[in-house]
C-alpha cells in the first residue's frame, strides 16, 4: 500500500525565515509525485509534478525537489501569502488512477 | 465560473437521512473523483470514474454511492447517514496524461 507522511505537520515562520517541508513515501513504482497548495475553506490547487529522483521544480519562492525516498518543498524568503497547508501526494505505475495523500503539513507566515 | 464546482457548499442532517453532493466540471476531463478529507488523514478516495459506463471503489466507499449522470457529473450520496460521515468532501477531475487534479471548493458536511 501505498504511504505518504509529511513532517512537521505545522510551520510558523517569520516573515523571510526560509525553511523546508519534507514528504516521505513508500510506492511500488512512482509514477509522479505532486505538490498542491490549500487554502482555509478551498480545494487544493496544483503546484508541481515531480517524475524522477533529481528533479527540480521551481514556483516564485518555492522549490521542490525529488529522491528515490522523500521529496522536500523548499520556502525560500517567505511573505505573509504563503500561508497555506501543503499536500504531498503520490501516484504508482500500478495504481495510476488515484493519487495518495500525506496529511499536509500546516504553514503560517508572520509578517 | 469555477472549473470544478460543488454544491451543496455546507450541509448539516442528522443520522438516517439520505444526502446527495453533486460536482460539475467544465474542463472536459473524463476522469471524475470523490475524496474525503479528515483532520490529520489527508485526502481519502472514495469512488472514481473513467467514463459514464465506467465506476470503481476506492479505499473507502463503504456507506457510499455515486452515479455518474454525463461526462461533466458525478454525484456522491450517502444513503443514511452517520455522524462519523462528517468530513469535507471534494471533488476532482484529472486526465490519464498528466495524473495532475483539478478541486472543486469541496462540500462540508456534518451529520448530527
Amino acid at each position: 500500500e501505498d504511504q505518504v507522511t509529511q513532517s512537521p505537520e505545522a510551520l510558523r515562520l517569520q516573515e523571510g525565515e526560509s525553511s523546508s517541508l519534507n514528504c516521505s513515501y513508500t510506492v511500488s513504482g512512482l509514477r509522479g509525485l505532486f505538490w498542491y497548495r490549500q487554502d482555509p475553506g478551498k480545494g487544493p490547487e496544483f503546484l508541481f509534478t515531480l517524475y524522477s529522483a533529481g528533479e527540480e521544480k521551481e514556483k516564485e519562492r518555492l522549490k521542490a525537489t525529488l529522491t528515490k525516498k522523500e521529496s522536500f518543498l523548499h520556502i525560500t524568503a517567505p511573505k505573509p501569502e504563503d500561508s497555506a497547508t501543503y499536500l504531498c501526494a503520490v501516484q504508482a505505475r500500478t495504481n495510476d488512477y488515484k493519487l495518495s495523500f500525506g496529511a499536509g503539513t500546516t504553514v503560517t507566515v508572520r509578517a | 465560473d469555477a472549473d470544478v464546482t460543488q454544491t451543496p457548499r455546507n450541509r448539516i442532517t442528522k443520522t438516517g437521512k439520505r444526502i446527495m453532493l453533486e460536482c460539475s466540471q467544465t474542463k472536459g476531463h473524463d476522469r471524475m473523483y470523490w475524496y474525503r478529507q479528515d483532520p490529520g488523514l489527508g485526502l481519502r478516495l472514495i469512488y472514481y470514474s473513467f467514463d459514464v459506463k465506467d465506476i470503481n471503489k476506492g479505499e473507502i466507499s463503504d456507506g457510499y454511492s455515486v452515479s455518474r449522470q454525463a461526462q461533466a457529473k458525478f454525484s456522491l450520496s450517502l444513503e443514511s447517514a452517520i455522524p462519523n460521515q462528517t468530513a469535507l468532501y471534494f471533488c476532482a477531475t484529472g486526465t490519464e496524461n498528466t495524473g495532475e487534479l483539478f478541486f472543486g471548493e469541496g462540500s462540508r458536511l456534518t451529520v448530527l
